[in-house]
């Protein structure tokens, strides 16, 4: 079956600091791949995501690529703030899935000025 | 605005009784689907809905019970049955029955027994 493998936290950085959090995937078909972000107390909202191999997603300063062949999709940012601190969640839709995403376990990113 | 609506925010539940969590979209979507995230864990799949009056169980089903009589809503009974049911409780929607598209989700139910 389908499953996504985050990089465990929670990661704690400085204002300004560069950010990286893995993801990597196992899938049948051809996914979709999705970051999402979950502020305190509410719902996950859309980070960016990438529909095809070699596709990059962005947003906000945050980046990720579509690796097939190394089968990851890591996060970045070149200059985290202080509101950026979040739980991040890499996911998957498969098209052989039909109706299920499957969700890492998350990531909690704190970041101290 | 378009979007996803959950109430109550917050919920609390004596042991053994039934309580029903209210999920509601006016975005058009065919896609709706129940989640239950825990702390420091993921989203577990309870049900999803691809069309109206069809439904199929997540992986965590059990002790649970959904309907889909409109599009735009897709409540969620949490029951007796269900032995650990304090969580936040996360509702979203998409536009693509294959699964395929972002979901859109709602602010979420905190649920408490007591």
């Amino acid at each position: 079956g389908n499953s996504v493998t985050q990089m465990e936290g929670p990661v704690t950085l400085s204002e300004e600091a560069f950010l990286t959090i893995n993801c990597t995937y196992t899938a049948t078909g051809y996914p979709s791949l999705f970051w999402y972000v979950q502020y305190p107390g509410e719902g996950l909202q859309l980070l960016l995501k990438a529909t095809k191999a070699d596709d990059k997603g962005s947003n906000k300063g945050f980046e990720a690529t579509y690796r097939k062949e190394t089968t990851s999709f890591h996060l970045e940012k070149g200059s985290v703030q202080v509101s950026d601190s979040a739980v991040y969640f890499c996911a998957l839709n498969s098209n052989t899935n039909a109706g299920k995403s499957t969700f890492g376990d998350g990531t909690t990113l704190t970041v101290k000025p | 605005d378009g979007g996803i609506t959950q109430s109550p925010k917050y919920l609390f539940r004596k042991e053994g009784q039934n309580v029903t969590l209210s999920c509601e979209q006016n975005l058009n979507h065919d896609a709706m689907y129940w989640y239950r995230q825990d702390p420091g864990q993921g989203l577990r799949l309870i049900y999803y809905s691809q069309i109206v009056n069809d439904f199929q169980k997540g992986d965590i089903a059990e002790g649970y019970s959904v309907s889909r009589e409109k599009k735009e809503s897709f409540p969620l009974t949490v029951t007796s049955a269900q032995k650990n049911p304090t969580a936040f409780y996360l509702c979203a929607s998409s536009i693509d029955r294959g699964g395929t598209d972002t979901q859109y989700f709602g602010p979420g139910t905190r649920l408490t027994v007591l």
